[in-house]
């Protein structure tokens, strides 16, 4: 199984340049999210999706924007972008059954290492 | 905003020593999972505990929840080479689409 699945790796952009980094999922997953890690931090939600259509911020959604338009997929967007950008992007994706359910484990991608110049 | 407070923030051992992480949060939790992430690496889960007093083992490693589900520790019992990793302590809330709260995050090395 292939898991979280998110391209590019690495990339360059530069200032006022826009991007869509990819995430997609093969384990039919409801829930899927973008963070940000920041040298010496942890992660900051981004967005988080509870379903195909449906989306909503989290704790830092400025300056990107997200969609979901199947299951497998949840693209994050960058605009305009800018150096305080700059830092590692992980996607993750959980499952959470209609009787709802606690702690249900999130799985990540390997991430996106992107530098704004 | 709910904030997770992990100490240290760094630590360096050597083999076989042992050690704690601590998490901290002013806030109550339904539920903290711990993760470990190496370099180039998504986190990947260790354990998840939703009850206040629950000790969980994984081989080495002894994981506690708080009492008043607000706190959590991580002991590792002679550390090993391939413990080294960022441990990453995070806190989930009932009825928050299973969003996570990541601690700060602990960078233990582990040397011969």
């Amino acid at each position: 199984n292939a898991g979280v699945t998110q391209t590019p790796k690495f990339r360059i952009l530069k200032i006022g340049q826009s991007m869509t980094l990819q995430c997609t999922q093969d384990m039919n997953h409801n829930y899927m999210y973008w963070y940000r890690q920041d040298p010496g931090m942890g992660l900051k939600l981004i967005y988080y999706s509870v379903g195909a259509g449906i989306t909503d911020k989290g704790e830092v959604p400025n300056g990107y924007n997200v969609s979901r338009s199947t299951t497998e997929d949840f693209p994050l967007r960058l605009e305009l972008a800018a150096p305080s950008q700059t830092s590692v992007y992980f996607c993750a994706s959980s499952y959470r059954g209609r009787g709802g359910s606690v702690g249900q484990p999130q799985h990540f991608g390997d991430g996106t290492r992107l530098s704004i110049l | 905003t709910q904030l997770l407070e992990q100490s240290p923030q760094f630590l360096s051992i050597q083999e076989g020593e042992n050690l704690t992480v601590y998490c901290n949060s002013s806030s109550v939790f339904s539920s903290l999972q711990w993760y470990r992430q190496e370099p180039g690496e998504g986190p990947v889960l260790l354990v998840t505990v939703v009850t206040g007093g629950e000790v969980k083992k994984l081989k080495r490693l002894t994981f506690q929840f708080g009492d008043a589900r607000k706190d959590s520790s991580l002991h590792i019992t002679a550390a090993q080479p391939g413990d080294t990793g960022l441990y990453l302590c995070a806190g989930g809330a009932t009825g928050t689409a299973s969003k996570l709260t990541f601690g700060t995050g602990t960078r233990l090395q582990v040397t011969l």
